[in-house]
């Protein structure tokens, strides 16, 4: 029979606009939180890495935001340029611990 | 600058038969993870290595083995591929210490597909 494909959800920005990627995550004991980008063919590449006494982080072009209270984590990228188009993944995991667990991603489609 | 490298890049095989994915990494990092990837899964763990001779299970380790006689290479084994281990399969590495799981670097991906 026919199989059904699932779709990462999809945001679309125009050139130059900031994107705002959420996260959900599942472990309320995780306390190191990481975005990473993974552009088409390509392994995931990290981004930017919070740890859960801050509730913000900034990077070049991209800050990071935590709230712990519900599990929610975001990342903006600012004046998103063609070349952010990629699949962004949150993981978490706990200092120390032997497993990062990875969300299942957003597609960013950057228009010209 | 060759990082961590992965090969081959793609491979099909046959249900049944024995495959082995290769990584190689140049940084000398302690930890080293072998994760597939599949869609509306994200990423999982496979297994893991902590340091040379010492390898643990992940999330999903049922048909794979791995091994790591040198700190920079492991290798993962499908000893009897299935068509469920049709995958994108990623190795990656860390400095670890303290921080097993922190500001991993990932190498290209292996696409597998088991006929």
């Amino acid at each position: 029979g026919e199989s059904v494909g699932l779709h990462l959800p999809t945001l679309s920005v125009q050139e130059g606009d900031n994107s705002i990627i959420n996260c959900a995550y599942s472990n309320s004991a995780s306390d190191y939180f990481i975005w990473y980008k993974q552009e088409s063919g390509k392994g995931p590449q990290f981004i930017i890495d919070i740890r859960s006494n801050m509730d913000k982080r900034q990077g070049q072009r991209v800050t990071v935001l935590l709230n712990k209270t519900v599990k929610h984590l975001s990342l903006k990228i600012a004046a998103t340029q063609p070349g952010d188009s990629a699949v962004y993944f949150c993981a978490e995991t706990k200092t120390g611990g032997n497993k990062l667990t990875f969300g299942t991603g957003t597609q960013l489609k950057v228009e010209l | 600058d060759a990082g961590i490298t992965q090969s081959p890049r793609y491979k099909i095989t046959e249900t049944g038969r024995q495959v082995t994915l290769m990584c190689h990494q140049t940084w000398s990092h302690s930890y080293m993870f072998w994760y597939r990837q599949d869609l509306g899964h994200g990423l999982r763990l496979i297994y893991y290595s902590a340091a040379a001779d010492i390898t643990d299970k992940g999330e999903v380790p049922d048909g794979y083995v791995v091994s790591r006689s040198k700190t920079e290479n492991f290798p993962l084994t499908l000893e009897s591929a299935t068509r469920s281990q049709t995958s994108v399969y990623f190795c990656a590495s860390s400095e670890g210490g303290a921080a097993t799981n922190e500001k991993l670097f990932f190498g290209s991906g292996t696409q597998l597909s088991v006929l």
